[in-house]
């Protein structure tokens, strides 16, 4: 089945720096990426898509400058939250879909984001 | 704007069956509803997925009512792994570009 690898699993990071997580398709060449952000005991909230090749399209309320997002290639998407700050900390999640089946979402395992 | 309604917690006996309803009462005709889950700290788990039919796999079965209106997924075995919040959401068939939107699910808590 397809899967998505995302790392790291959890991340600790001073307030200024900058944290960079990674999403891999391992089995699939994905057309869409997909980024999460998820505070605790509440639901995913879609932050951007982006296509590989182009710009990501973030939604309403996301800063685009400060969550940078990389599509380079078809198995690869990057997010690199900028200049982090305490109420960046979150859970992080990518989704990668692929050209084609209509279950084509597949889920990384998160990353655990603490700043401090 | 929620397209799903979920009960917020269920609680179920390790061994029974689990049957979690959704009530999608504008669910349009090309649109499936789709069932994932998802343990703590971990990300969503594909579960199952359907238009009209009941549909069954390993993990699960969906039953759609006839109107479209409900389903319910049933896990019929529960075990305490099975203890995570279960998100039903509607997917427009034709996909595109549009990223998952979750609502609140249910948290299911499987009882030993």
């Amino acid at each position: 089945g397809a899967v998505v690898s995302q790392h790291p699993s959890w991340v600790i990071c001073k307030s200024g720096t900058s944290v960079k997580i990674e999403c891999r398709s391992l089995d699939f060449q994905a057309t869409t990426m997909f980024w999460y952000r998820q505070f605790p005991k509440q639901s995913l909230m879609l932050m951007a898509t982006s296509n590989e090749g182009s710009k990501a399209t973030y939604e309403q309320g996301v800063e685009k400058d400060k969550f940078l997002i990389n599509h380079a290639s078809l198995t690869l998407s990057t997010l690199t939250v900028t200049s982090a700050h305490p109420e960046d900390s979150s859970f992080y999640i990518c989704s990668a879909r692929g050209s084609g089946g209509l279950y084509g979402y597949t889920f990384g395992s998160g990353t655990r984001l603490t700043v401090v | 704007d929620a397209k799903t309604t979920q009960p917020p917690s269920m609680d179920c006996a390790e061994g029974r069956a689990a049957n979690l309803p959704c009530n999608h009462s504008t669910i349009s005709g090309n649109e499936y509803v789709y069932w994932y889950r998802q343990i703590h700290s971990q990300g969503p788990q594909y579960i199952i997925h359907g238009l009209k039919n009941n549909e069954t796999n390993e993990m699960a079965s969906l039953i759609i009512t006839e109107d479209r209106k409900s389903s319910t997924l049933i896990l019929p075995h529960a075990t305490l792994r099975d203890t995570a919040v279960y998100y039903c959401i509607v997917l427009y068939s034709g996909g595109g570009a549009d990223g998952l939107t979750f609502g609140k699910g249910t948290h299911l808590i499987i009882q030993p």
